[in-house]
C-alpha cells in the first residue's frame, strides 16, 4: 500500500522570501507523484509531476520539486512567493495499474503569504 | 471549454432525501474518479470507473452508487442522506488507469441540514 505524509499542515511566510513545503512518501512499488494546488472554493489544479527521468522537476507558477528515491520524498519550493501563492498545497502518489491508478493524497500543507 | 465539468456547485439538501452530482469530462479520458474532501480537507478516492467499469470502490456505504452511462460521464446517487456526507465531491478524469495526470472539476459543495 502507498501513503503521503505531508510534514507541515500550515506554513506561514513573507513575500518575496523562498518556501519549501515537505512531503515524504511510502511504497514498495515505482510510483507517480504529483503536487496539486487548492485556491479556496475551487478545485484541484496540478503544479507538477514527475512519472521519470530527472529528479528535478520544473512545474507551472515557478514551482519545482526534487524527487529523492533514498529518502523517499518530493519537497516543493519556489524560490520567492507571492500573495497569490496563498492556498493548500498537496503532494500525491498513484496507486499502481491494477490498483485503478487512484491517486492517494497527503494531509495538504496550507501556505500562507504574508505582505 | 471546461475540461472537467460537475454541477451542481453547491447542494444543500435536508437529512433523509436523495440527490445526485453529475460529471462530465470533454478530454477523451478512459477513466474517471469520485474523490471526498472532508472539513479537514483531507482528500479520499471514493469510486474508480474506467471505460464505463466500476474498478475502484473504497468501501463506501452502499448509500452511495456511482452510474457511467458512458465513458465521458460519471454520475454520484446518493441515497437517505446523513450530517456526516457533507464534504465536497470532486469528480476527476485521466487518460487512462495509468493515471500519469489527473484532471479535476471544481466541486460539488454538499451540506446536508
Amino acid at each position: 500500500a502507498q501513503s503521503v505524509t505531508q510534514l507541515d499542515s500550515q506554513v506561514p511566510v513573507f513575500e518575496e522570501a523562498p518556501v519549501e513545503l515537505r512531503c515524504n512518501y511510502s511504497s514498495s512499488v515505482s510510483v507517480y507523484l504529483f503536487w496539486y494546488v487548492q485556491y479556496p472554493n475551487q478545485g484541484l489544479q496540478l503544479l507538477l509531476k514527475y512519472l521519470s527521468g530527472s529528479t528535478l522537476v520544473k512545474g507551472i507558477n515557478g514551482f519545482e520539486a526534487e524527487f529523492n528515491k533514498s529518502q523517499t520524498s518530493f519537497h516543493l519550493r519556489k524560490p520567492s512567493v507571492h500573495i497569490s501563492d496563498t492556498a493548500e498545497y498537496f503532494c500525491a502518489v498513484s496507486a499502481p495499474y491494477n490498483q485503478g491508478g487512484k491517486l492517494i493524497f497527503g494531509q495538504g500543507t496550507e501556505l500562507s503569504v504574508k505582505p | 471549454d471546461t475540461a472537467v465539468s460537475q454541477t451542481p456547485k453547491y447542494l444543500v439538501t435536508q437529512m433523509g432525501n436523495d440527490k445526485s452530482i453529475k460529471c462530465e469530462q470533454n478530454l477523451g479520458h478512459d477513466t474517471m474518479y469520485w474523490y471526498k474532501q472532508d472539513s479537514k480537507k483531507f482528500l479520499k478516492i471514493m469510486f474508480s470507473y474506467n471505460n464505463k467499469e466500476l474498478i475502484i470502490n473504497e468501501t463506501v456505504p452502499n448509500r452511495f452508487s456511482p452510474k457511467s452511462p458512458d465513458k465521458a460521464h460519471l454520475n454520484l446517487h446518493i441515497n437517505s442522506l446523513e450530517l456526516g456526507d457533507s464534504a465536497v465531491y470532486f469528480c476527476a478524469s485521466s487518460q487512462d488507469r495509468s493515471n500519469t495526470e489527473a484532471f479535476f472539476g471544481q466541486g460539488t459543495r454538499l451540506t446536508v441540514v
